[in-house]
């Protein structure tokens, strides 16, 4: 079955250090990939998405391309800020199924110090 | 805002006792409705996929009887753990789609003593 693999965390980082946080994905075909955000005490939201092979998506100073050679969809920002602390989750969905049936990682906590 | 709100955020009960979760869409209407249950360090798993007016979708291995979804209109669905256990202890996140997006609630967690 699907499944979505990512680093384990926490992940910390001083201020403005350029963060990764690995991706990597099995399923057939060409699944949709996301990644969301949960900030403290609220829900997950929406950071990014791609949905064919090379896109890139963007949001916020956060980037990640769909990487199909290499099954992945690894997250990247150049300079992160103390209110990007917050758990990131990488997640697919299989091809055409739209939001209906979602597989996450299991998450990647990132703390970043002043 | 949140477009999606869950309640209680934090639920400690005794063994053997019910818990209700709610799920509301605040700013539109949820056709569909997802609960996911959430161990320490390990992914979202998805419970059950719920529809408006329709009997609730449970995932493999997923007891419909101990997890009781009730979606009765387009902006509340219910998740009740019936008979709560300690094994049953977790996060419960619900998210609710309105086809074109999908939007999570902050979550409750549970804890059965």
């Amino acid at each position: 079955g699907d499944s979505v693999t990512q680093m384990e965390g926490p992940v910390t980082l001083s201020e403005e250090a350029f963060l990764t946080i690995n991706c990597t994905y099995t399923a057939t075909g060409y699944p949709s990939l996301f990644w969301y955000v949960q900030y403290p005490g609220e829900g997950l939201q929406l950071l990014l998405k791609a949905t064919k092979a090379d896109d890139k998506g963007s949001n916020k100073g956060f980037e990640a391309t769909y990487r199909k050679e290499t099954t992945s969809f690894h997250l990247e920002k150049g300079s992160v800020q103390v209110s990007d602390s917050a758990v990131y989750f990488c997640a697919l969905s299989p091809q055409g199924s739209g939001y209906s049936t979602l597989t996450f990682g299991k998450g990647t906590m990132l703390l970043v110090s002043p | 805002g949140a477009v999606v709100s869950q309640h209680p955020s934090r639920v400690i009960c005794k063994s053997g006792t019910s818990v209700k979760i709610e799920c509301r869409s605040l700013d539109f209407q949820a056709t569909t409705m997802f609960w996911y249950r959430q161990f320490p360090k390990q992914s979202l798993m998805l419970m059950a996929t719920s529809n408006e007016g329709s009997k609730a979708t449970y995932e493999q291995g997923v007891e419909k009887d101990k997890f009781l979804i009730n979606h009765a209109s387009l902006t509340l669905s219910t998740l009740t753990v019936t008979s709560a256990h300690p094994e049953d202890s977790s996060f419960y996140i619900c998210s609710a789609s309105n086809r074109e997006k999908l939007f999570f609630g902050s979550g409750t967690q549970l804890s059965v003593l």
